[in-house]
């Protein structure tokens, strides 16, 4: 167990609906990020809060949003829905955006859009 | 920009048999590397880790060195057993700048039978 709690394990939608990720960072964590995981795209870099700030922006389509609240849980926030969004989204959180910190995943959110 | 290239899957092993698993790395800096692993319907766990040049990253029998001179981590094992089939993952966190997010190179299947 990483610390990092996500929820939904599991999320079945609609094209066109919208979904809300949720994330609870490692007790101490201040950082956290999100990655999509694709068969054909492998591990993309979403983006990443520090502190309730926003601190780097990856593949993230404008169609999708995230915050960092100040009890620094987040949520991803995925709207207008199409087949191809259905991935695992992850959460990872850290201690600081040092580099050589250790980043710790959650299992992930499978989800499933048809 | 930064880039992680892994060997091609899937890696297909007999027990007790000796493991490499490649991996190169393109960054400005001097970037921390990893290696995690994903089992079957889990999560990403950090395997090992090494922050600076020459050093030996190691846990649960396997090791990577980090080769500054060959922009090099690659991952090995002595003794593969069934257990360790699984996704492995090489990554890099870039030196210096606002995030220190993982890039990710595309996952090597390894499956050891027994």
């Amino acid at each position: 167990d990483s610390g990092v709690t996500q929820t939904p394990k599991h999320l079945i939608t609609a094209t066109g609906q919208r979904v809300t990720l949720r994330c609870s960072p490692r007790s101490g964590d201040l950082s956290v990020y999100w990655y999509q995981q694709s068969l054909d795209q492998g591990l993309q870099f979403l983006i990443q809060y520090y502190n309730g700030e926003e601190r780097a922006k990856g593949n993230i389509l404008e169609r999708f949003s995230a915050q960092q609240f100040p009890d620094l849980h987040s949520e991803l926030n995925l709207s207008s829905l199409e087949l191809g969004d259905s991935a695992l989204y992850f959460c990872a959180s850290s201690v600081s955006r040092a580099a050589g910190n250790t980043i710790y995943f959650g299992e992930g959110s499978w989800l499933t859009v048809v | 920009g930064d880039s992680v290239t892994q060997m091609e899957g899937p890696v297909t092993l007999s027990e007790e048999a000796f493991l490499t698993i490649n991996c190169t790395y393109t960054a400005t800096g001097y970037p921390s590397l990893f290696w995690y692993v994903q089992y079957p319907g889990e999560g990403l766990q950090l395997l090992l880790k090494a922050t600076k040049a020459d050093d030996k990253g190691s846990n649960k029998g396997f090791e990577a060195t980090y080769r500054k001179e060959t922009t090099s981590f690659h991952l090995e094992k002595g003794s593969v057993q069934v257990s360790d089939s699984a996704v492995y993952f090489c990554a890099l966190s870039a030196y210096g700048g606002a995030t220190n997010k993982l890039i990710f190179g595309t996952g090597t299947l390894l499956a050891v039978q027994p």
